[in-house]
């Protein structure tokens, strides 16, 4: 089955400075890469998403870049606010008809 | 709101019990998967349901089993209840039975076994 890996397991950065998470799966026919952001106590949120068959997607201060040749990709943050502090899962989906998620990244942004 | 809704939001039971926990997925969507989340760690996938027929399963345990009813809300039921069980199970449903569309997640089932 897929094995998806993520780091770092927690991150701090300064207001204003970018955040970048990466992510690793196994199975190269995993084909739909999202992003979820779980708040302190509440539900995990889709925030971006990346099918296979493109490299970059943006929004506004969210980009998420995806290598299919090394089977990675990155959650990118810019102009972080202290709003994004959150904890951020990357997941993979395959034909297997199953999710598979990172652990996730305990993201800070320190005011 | 996600439209999703799970219940109770918070359950406290004993060792050896047994519990369901419910979960109305939004409307219009066809899957339902069920996830649990313990402290501090990812989501964990323990089955999914499309249209009321098993369409994938994850590590989920022998004591536990879950169905997918014809008006689309699913149950999860956890017997034999251990410590380790303790966890913020998550319901999540998607439009339809592939992946390759947003999971809408639930509030969650908080379980505490004592």
């Amino acid at each position: 089955g897929e094995n998806v890996e993520q780091h770092p397991s927690t991150l701090s950065v300064q207001e204003g400075d970018s955040a970048v998470i990466k992510c690793t799966y196994s199975d190269s026919a995993s084909n739909y890469f999202p992003w979820y952001k779980q708040e302190l106590g509440k539900r995990p949120q889709l925030i971006i998403d990346i099918r296979s068959n493109v490299g970059e997607k943006k929004d506004q201060r969210i980009a998420v870049t995806l290598n299919k040749t090394a089977k990675h990709f990155s959650l990118h943050i810019t102009e972080t606010q202290p709003e994004d502090s959150a904890v951020y899962f990357c997941a993979a989906y395959n034909t297997g008809n199953q999710f598979y998620f990172g652990t996730g990244t305990s993201l800070t942004v320190i005011p | 709101d996600s439209g999703v809704t799970q219940t109770p939001k918070h359950l406290i039971t004993a060792t050896g019990q047994r519990v369901t926990l419910r979960c109305s997925p939004r409307s219009g969507d066809l899957s339902v998967y069920w996830y649990q989340q313990s402290l501090d760690q990812g989501l964990q996938f323990l089955i999914q349901y499309y249209n009321g027929e098993e369409r994938a399963k994850g590590n989920i345990l022998e004591r536990f089993s879950a169905q997918q009813f014809p008006d689309l809300h699913s149950e999860l039921n956890l017997s034999s209840l251990e410590l380790g069980d303790s966890a913020l199970y998550f319901c999540a449903s998607s439009v339809g039975a592939g992946g390759t569309g947003e999971l809408f997640f639930g509030e969650g089932s908080r379980l505490t076994v004592l």
